[in-house]
């Protein structure tokens, strides 16, 4: 499978700041990232589509002003939480799909985000 | 809606037992299914798929079973192991893009 990293493993910031966590294809490059949220106990949520070269689409109910998507390039997708609020605080895992692979995707360790 | 659920949300079994894990879709146009593994604190890990036109696939360890006319999925797990403790999710694609619908998750529990 596909080696995929996420940077930083754990993050902890106060309410109203902004906070990046990055997401990389280490073996591979990715056309199509994918960006999910867990809560505790809870399953994973897809947030939206990370395109390279192209805006991020996203699902419904996810604001695209609070959780900004870049992919700039084909190994490296970021998602910056935008004014976090302690109801941001929750697992954010991304997954890598690669080129002409429109079925599954392998999945990064995840982001611990907790907002004070 | 598009649902992907399961039946069980722990299962305690004692090493050496099998373990199986169910799972209903309600989304009958779905045709690519996934068992991922995931352990506290790591994301998902993949451990066995199948398509829609198949019934049944095995892998080591491990067998994926598709039941299409009531929309079950179930993964055995044969010799359960205690590394094999961790939340068992069940993924659909069924729209070609990679998109993932997950089920609500199953805690296995090994007992040594």
């Amino acid at each position: 499978g596909a080696v995929v990293s996420q940077h930083p493993s754990w993050v902890i910031c106060k309410s109203g700041t902004s906070v990046k966590i990055e997401c990389r294809s280490l073996d591979f490059q990715a056309t199509t990232m994918f960006w999910y949220r867990q809560f505790p106990k809870q399953s994973l949520m897809l947030m939206a589509t990370s395109n390279e070269g192209s805006k991020a689409t996203y699902e419904q109910g996810v604001e695209k002003d609070k959780f900004l998507i870049n992919h700039a390039s084909l190994t490296l997708s970021t998602l910056t939480v935008t004014s976090a609020h302690p109801e941001d605080s929750s697992f954010y895992i991304c997954s890598v799909l690669p080129g002409g692979n429109k079925r599954g995707g392998f999945f990064g360790p995840g982001t611990r985000l907790t907002v004070t | 809606g598009e649902s992907v659920g399961l039946h069980l949300p722990t299962l305690s079994v004692q090493e050496g037992d099998n373990s199986i894990i169910n799972c209903a879709y309600s989304n009958s146009a779905s045709d690519y299914f996934i068992w991922y593994k995931q352990e506290s604190g790591k994301g998902p890990q993949f451990i066995i798929d199948i398509r829609s036109n198949m019934d049944k696939r095995q892998g080591q360890r491990v067998t994926v079973l598709l039941n299409k006319t009531v929309k079950h999925l179930s993964l055995q797990i044969a010799a359960t192991q205690p590394g094999d403790s961790a939340v068992y999710f069940c993924a659909e694609n069924g729209s070609n893009t990679g998109k993932l619908i997950f089920g609500q998750g199953t805690t296995l529990q090994v007992k040594p």
